[in-house]
């Protein structure tokens, strides 16, 4: 079973939606969950950053985490063009010696 | 702040030829990592340092590849001799020295073997 596992998409949704972005992790002692987003021929830039259950709210971004269920979530209200990327959950081992990251959900938001 | 970089942003070259790619992470970071990006295979991690030290190397795929950190300023990836295969986009990434530091990325080496 892999560390982390992400709704592949792809998703295309109109401007305007609420998006929803999943991934599952498999170890219970993970506490820091994070989101990167990658733009097309760019690295991934650090989008939100967790620690432990509840959520985190920056502008239109919601971070959400379940650990009961190790389930974690991205949410993006009123999408915009420029939202369109690849978004990547990422979580780090206990040490942070090892990131484990999703394989990504590559998001569309059309005009 | 000048963030990872990496040079060169694009390379091509033929089967068998050597590949030196080059990193600088960011400044104050003690954690540097190698990950490699494929659409098959997503980000897959490759190596590992800490305070120039090699720590995990055990995602280095064969011993075509190797790695150095000669100093905190600097870090290359060796591919020798290169396969069509190796073909992706290699990241570099630093972590700083607090305490549950996130990765900060690079823009990639995107690497194409004929």
């Amino acid at each position: 079973q892999k560390e982390v596992e992400q709704d592949p998409g792809p998703l295309s949704v109109p401007e305007g939606a609420i998006v929803s972005l999943n991934c599952t992790y498999s170890n219970s002692a993970f506490q820091y969950f994070m989101w990167y987003r990658q733009y097309s021929r760019k690295g991934p830039e650090l989008l939100m950053y967790t620690y432990s259950s509840g959520n985190k709210e920056d502008g239109r971004f919601t971070a959400q985490v379940d650990k009961s269920s190790k389930y974690i979530s991205l949410f993006i209200r009123d999408s915009q063009p420029s939202d369109s990327a690849t978004y990547l959950c990422a979580i780090p081992s206990v040490n942070f010696n090892k990131f484990y990251f999703g394989s990504g959900t590559k998001l569309n938001v059309k005009p | 702040d000048a963030g990872v970089i990496q040079s060169p942003r694009h390379e091509v070259t033929e089967m068998g030829q050597e590949v030196t790619l080059r990193c600088k992470p960011i400044s104050g970071h003690n954690s540097l990592f190698w990950y490699r990006q494929t659409m098959m295979r997503g980000l897959e991690l490759l190596i590992y340092f800490n305070n120039n030290v090699p720590i995990d190397d055990s995602g280095m795929p064969e011993d075509r590849f190797s790695a150095k950190m000669p100093n905190a300023s600097f870090s290359t990836l060796k591919i020798q001799p290169s396969e069509p295969r190796d073909s992706a986009v290699y990241f570099c990434a630093s972590s700083g020295q607090g305490a549950n530091s996130p990765l900060h990325f690079g823009n990639g080496t995107r690497l194409t073997v004929t």
